[in-house]
């Protein structure tokens, strides 16, 4: 079965720390895209990032990065130096070429501390 | 660009009702998925809809229902409401719905209470 697993439930930060995000996933496909997703309190997610199974590089995109490893099935996202705006649920997801959807993991709540 | 709009955004029914929810996606987006979101369960697909016809369906019983009208605008259906059907039901379009082209824009999700 195609699952994902998101260990941290909860994370707290003091601002201007940096947070890593663990997201590992499962499957048997070789070809399949992995997402990030932000839900601040208002309930609306907001995309990240997209990436392919075959594109191994890191990205960095302003404070955020992402670290793909597909020997591990991890797909990890750093905040550099965090502010009280990061704080959200951020859920990974990956979605496997054998369909359409979206399998969503239980999300990692970061609270940021001024 | 406009984006998800979901109506009602809040709605308290009584179990034993049905209930109706609205998305109408971003112009020119011909996918819409349906999530219902809990604290216990996380965010579980529903249902996705492509130029009117349901394309994907997940594991919810046939009491959740869905349709896609010609102008891309969906709505989902939920009969004999239960208790556990409190949730936040949210709404994502998409250009495709297809992975590689598959980014989801999310609307801001109707919240369903059931006394």
């Amino acid at each position: 079965a195609q699952k994902v697993t998101q260990a941290q439930t909860e994370i707290s930060v003091v601002e201007k720390e940096d947070v890593t995000l663990d997201c590992v996933y499962e499957t048997r496909d070789t070809t399949y895209y992995l997402f990030w997703y932000k839900q601040p309190p208002s309930g609306e997610l907001v995309f990240l990032i997209r990436r392919n199974s075959f594109d191994e590089q890191n990205e960095i995109s302003g404070r955020y990065s992402w670290n793909f490893q597909k020997s591990t099935s991890s797909f990890n996202f750093t905040i550099t130096a965090s502010q009280v705006v990061d704080s959200a649920v951020y859920f990974c997801a990956p979605v496997y070429d054998t369909g359409n959807q979206f399998y969503f993991g239980t999300g990692t709540s970061l609270t940021v501390i001024p | 660009k406009a984006g998800v709009t979901q109506t009602p955004r809040y709605l308290i029914k009584t179990r034993g009702q049905q209930v109706t929810l609205s998305c109408s996606p971003i112009s020119g987006h011909r996918s819409v998925s349906w999530y219902q979101q809990t604290p216990g369960q996380g965010l579980q697909f529903l249902f996705e809809y492509f130029s009117e016809t349901q394309r994907n369906k997940g594991n919810f019983p046939g009491r959740f229902s869905g349709r896609q009208f010609s102008n891309s605008r969906s709505e989902m259906n939920v009969s004999t409401l239960e208790l556990g059907d409190s949730a936040l039901y949210l709404c994502a379009s998409s250009l495709e719905g297809r992975g590689p082209t598959g980014e989801l824009f999310f609307g801001e999700g109707s919240r369903l209470t059931v006394l």
